[in-house]
Parts: C-alpha cells; structure tokens; sequence
C-alpha cells in the first residue's frame, strides 16, 4: 500500500512565524503535490515537483515554498505565516497507474491555525 | 484554472435511501476524470478513474458514470449506509499530471 504521511495533523503558529510542514512518500513516486483546501471552495494547487530540486508553480502560490532535497520528501514552507493562511494543507504524491493515467496518493491533511 | 463545479454542496441521506452527486467540468481537452472519497480525519481514497466517455464503473454499492461531450459525471450510491458518511470529491484532467479539484460533495447518511 502507497503510504503518504504528513508530520503534524494539527499545528496553531502565531502570524509572522516560519512554518514548515514536512510530508514523506514510501513508494518512490516522482511526482508530489501541495494543496489547500478551504469551505466553499476546491483543493487548490500550491507547488508541485516533478523531480528532486524541482518545483512549478500552482495556481495558489504566493507566500508559499517548497524543497524538495530527497525524492520521498516533499516540504512545505510559509515564509511569515498570516491568519489568511489557515488551512487544511494536503499532500499528495503520483505516479502513472493501471488506469492509463496519473494516479494521485493522499496524506492525511495537516490543519494548520495561524493566530 | 479550470472551473469543477459539483453539487449538491451537502446532502443528508436516511439510511437505505438511494443518492446520487453530480460533477460538473469543462467538455473540451478532456482526459480523465478521477471520484475520491474523503472520510474524516483520513486520506482522500481513490474510487474511480474515468477516461472514456459512456464510462461505467462500479465498486460495490457504489457507481459512477461519465459524459465527456456534455462534461458531467454522476456518482451514485445504492442503499446508503452510515459508513459511506464523507465528502466526496471529483478531479478534473485536462492532460499530463495537473489535477482540478471541485469542492465536495458532503454526504451525511442518518441512522
């Protein structure tokens, strides 16, 4: 079983703080994926990597960074954490399946609090 | 960004009831269409991967259609049972590896 984990389920930080939310994949997966997810409104593409040191942008980036040093890790930073930053942040990561497309793996979901 | 539109936004079902949810996307550069179900306090868990129109997939009590001219896709569940409680999510593909999420359906199923 593919096995996406994220390191805190819940996190509070006060507004100015660095933020890193750290997520790691077991299945070798080039691929992983960063989102938010907020009421109202879909899972929204933060950064995503399509290889070690590699990163693009999503459509929801601004304030946000990634590393990406190892293959099964995939890091998250917030720079200055603001209140407009809380959220429940997911992780993904993929590969091509059975299915003849990608195949998207979910971590658990860190809900982060900025205060 | 692409506009994936699914509804109702919530529903509460009796249990034993029959339900179903509708995901709305673009008709054009369609290349998959991906259903997921996402309980509380776990992972999102894939239900089904959809690539060609008239698509049918079925996994047990539930089911799931695809319409890529029309660009919709209806996921039904027969007999809801209180297990099947969760928002359920579809993701829109137009190609290579970008996913475009609607915003859930939240499914309530009453003892």
């Amino acid at each position: 079983d593919v096995k996406v984990t994220q390191s805190s389920r819940y996190l509070v930080k006060r507004t100015g703080e660095k933020v890193f939310l750290e997520c790691v994949q077991d299945m070798d997966h080039e691929n992983m994926f960063w989102y938010r997810q907020d009421p109202g409104l879909g899972l929204r593409l933060i950064y995503f990597s399509y290889d070690v040191k590699m990163k693009e942008k999503g459509d929801i980036p601004e304030g946000y960074s990634v590393s990406r040093e190892k293959k099964e890790r995939f890091s998250l930073i917030l720079e200055s954490a603001s209140t407009n930053q809380t959220s429940m942040y997911l992780c993904a990561s993929s590969i091509w399946g059975t299915t003849g497309t990608y195949e998207q793996y979910f971590g658990p979901g860190t809900r982060l609090t900025v205060t | 960004i692409l506009n994936v539109e699914q509804s109702p936004q919530s529903l509460h079902v009796q249990e034993g009831d029959s339900t179903n949810f509708t995901c709305s996307f673009p008709s054009s550069n369609f290349y998959a269409l991906h259903w997921y179900r996402w309980e509380t306090a776990k992972s999102p868990e894939a239900l089904f991967v959809m690539t060609l129109n008239g698509d049918e997939k079925k996994k047990g009590r539930i089911s799931a259609t695809l319409n890529t001219k029309e660009g919709y896709s209806y996921l039904y569940i027969k007999g809801s049972q209180p297990e099947d409680s969760a928002t359920y999510l579809c993701a829109f593909m137009v190609t290579g590896n970008q996913f475009y999420f609607g915003t859930g359906t939240s499914l309530t199923v009453i003892p």
